[in-house]
């Protein structure tokens, strides 16, 4: 299957400084990519879908100015979460879809996650 | 947009035996429908996936099944080994690039 890649895999911070974590497509082009917030034992929740070459459409109650995304090309996508505070703590990953034969709709290849721990 | 729901939260079965997940879609337009497996600390795969313009699918020791008019698909594991212990979750897909979850089953399967 393809490989979507996420760096990095742990990160600590201290409240008030910012994070950025990528997420590469590493041999498709994903034209589109999505972030998901995972909290524990709880599901993927969507905060995101990340478009290349335009501006990234946030789901209801997600802080795009909290939550930078950019999508400058079509293998990397980046989530930067500004002044993190200790709430934002989580598991963040990102997934990316490949046209498969002409069809759209079709398998997401999950990066490997960041565990975010603001302190 | 589309919501899944997801039953049950988790569920213990003894080796061997079955496991079945359900979830539910509310999106009339949703046509595809993945199922990941996540393990504790590790991304999710892909074990099965249906689309809208079939009822059923089967791999090995794996199925599921969809009911497009109650809008519900479920997952069928059979024989079922320690290994298949992990957080099962569905997800419907309602436009070519959107993918909605349900909120996971965790599966323990007692040796």
């Amino acid at each position: 299957g393809a490989v979507v890649s996420q760096h990095p895999s742990r990160v600590i911070c201290k409240s008030g400084t910012s994070v950025k974590i990528e997420c590469r497509s590493l041999d498709f082009q994903a034209t589109t990519m999505f972030w998901y917030r995972q909290f524990p034992k709880q599901s993927l929740m969507l905060m995101a879908t990340s478009n290349e070459g335009s501006k990234a459409t946030y789901e209801q109650g997600v802080e795009k100015d909290k939550f930078l995304i950019n999508h400058a090309s079509l293998t990397l996508s980046t989530l930067t979460v500004t002044s993190a505070h200790p709430e934002d703590s989580s598991f963040y990953i990102c997934s990316a879809r490949r046209i498969t034969g002409g069809l759209l709709n079709t398998e997401a290849f999950f990066g490997q996650g960041t565990r975010l721990t603001v302190v | 947009g589309e919501n899944v729901e997801q039953h049950p939260s988790t569920l213990s079965v003894q080796e061997g035996d079955s496991a079945v997940i359900k979830c539910t879609y509310s999106d009339s337009a949703s046509n595809y429908f993945p199922w990941y497996k996540q393990e504790l600390g590790k991304r999710p795969q892909l074990i099965i996936d249906i689309r809208s313009n079939v009822g059923e699918k089967k791999d090995q020791r794996i199925a599921v099944t969809l009911n497009k008019t109650a809008k519900h698909f479920s997952l069928h594991i059979t024989e079922t080994q320690p290994e298949d212990s992990a957080v099962y979750f569905c997800a419907a897909s309602p436009r070519n690039n959107d993918m909605r979850f349900g909120a996971g089953t965790r599966l323990t399967v007692k040796p």
